[in-house]
C-alpha cells in the first residue's frame, strides 16, 4: 500500500511562529501536493511539484513557502503563521497527473 | 473560471434509505472526475470516472458520469451509519491539477 505520512496530526502555534508541515511518501512518486481544507469550501491546492527542487503555485499559495530536497518529502512551511492560516492541512502524492490521489491523514493547525 | 460544484452541501438520512449526490462541472478539457469518502482522517478514493454512460459500482455505491451534460452522480443504497461523511467530488482536466467541489455532508441517522 502507498502510504503518505504526515508529521504532525494536532499542531498548535503562535501568531508570527514559523511552521513547518512535513510529508513522506514512501512509493517513489513524482507528483506531490499540499491542500487546505475549510468548510464549505472544499479542498484547495497550495502548492505542487512534479519533481526534487520543482514546485508550483496553487490557488492560494499566499503566506506559503515549500520545499522538495528528496523526491520522497514535501514540506510545506508558514514563513509567519497568522490565525487566518488555522485549517487542516492533507498532503497528497501520485504517479501521474490525472491519476488518483493517495492522501496523507492530515495536520489539524490552530494558530492562536 | 473552472468550478466544481456539489449538491446538496449537506443531507441527513436514516438507515436504509438512498441517496443521490450531485457533482457538476465547468472545465476546459475535461480529462477525469472522481469521488472521494472522507471520514475523520484524509479522503479515501471511491471511483475514478472517465466515461460517459458507464456505471462503476462498489458494492451498495455506484456512480455515473455524463460528460455531455456536465455532471456525475453518486449513489448509495441501503445507507449504514458508516457511510456517514464528507464526499469529494474532483475533476482533472488536461494541463491542471485536480478542482475539488465543496463536498457533501452525509449524515446517516440509526
Amino acid at each position: 500500500d502507498v502510504k503518505v505520512t504526515q508529521s504532525s496530526r494536532y499542531l498548535v502555534k503562535r501568531t508570527g511562529e514559523k511552521v513547518f508541515l512535513e510529508c513522506v511518501q514512501d512509493m517513489d512518486h513524482e507528483n506531490m501536493f499540499w491542500y487546505r481544507q475549510d468548510p464549505g469550501l472544499g479542498l484547495r491546492l497550495i502548492y505542487f511539484s512534479y519533481d526534487v527542487k520543482m514546485k508550483e503555485k496553487g490557488d492560494i499559495p499566499e503566506g506559503y513557502s515549500v520545499s522538495r530536497e528528496k523526491k520522497e518529502r514535501f514540506s510545506l512551511i508558514l514563513e509567519s503563521a497568522s490565525t487566518n492560516q488555522t485549517s487542516m492541512y492533507l498532503c497528497a502524492s501520485t504517479t501521474g497527473l490525472g491519476n488518483g490521489y493517495t492522501f496523507g491523514s492530515g495536520t489539524r493547525l490552530t494558530v492562536v | 473560471e473552472d468550478k466544481v460544484v456539489q449538491s446538496p452541501l449537506s443531507l441527513v438520512v436514516h438507515e436504509g434509505d438512498t441517496v443521490t449526490l450531485n457533482c457538476s462541472y465547468e472545465v476546459t478539457n475535461f480529462r477525469s472526475l472522481l469521488w472521494y469518502k472522507q471520514e475523520k482522517k484524509a479522503p479515501t478514493f471511491l471511483f475514478m470516472l472517465t466515461s460517459s454512460g458507464i456505471e462503476k459500482k462498489s458494492g451498495r455505491l455506484s456512480s455515473i458520469l455524463d460528460k455531455k451534460e456536465l455532471f456525475s452522480i453518486l449513489n448509495i443504497t441501503a445507507t449504514q451509519t458508516g457511510d456517514s461523511a464528507i464526499y469529494l467530488c474532483a475533476v482533472y482536466f488536461h494541463g491542471q491539477n485536480f478542482v475539488f467541489g465543496p463536498g457533501t455532508r452525509l449524515s446517516v441517522l440509526p
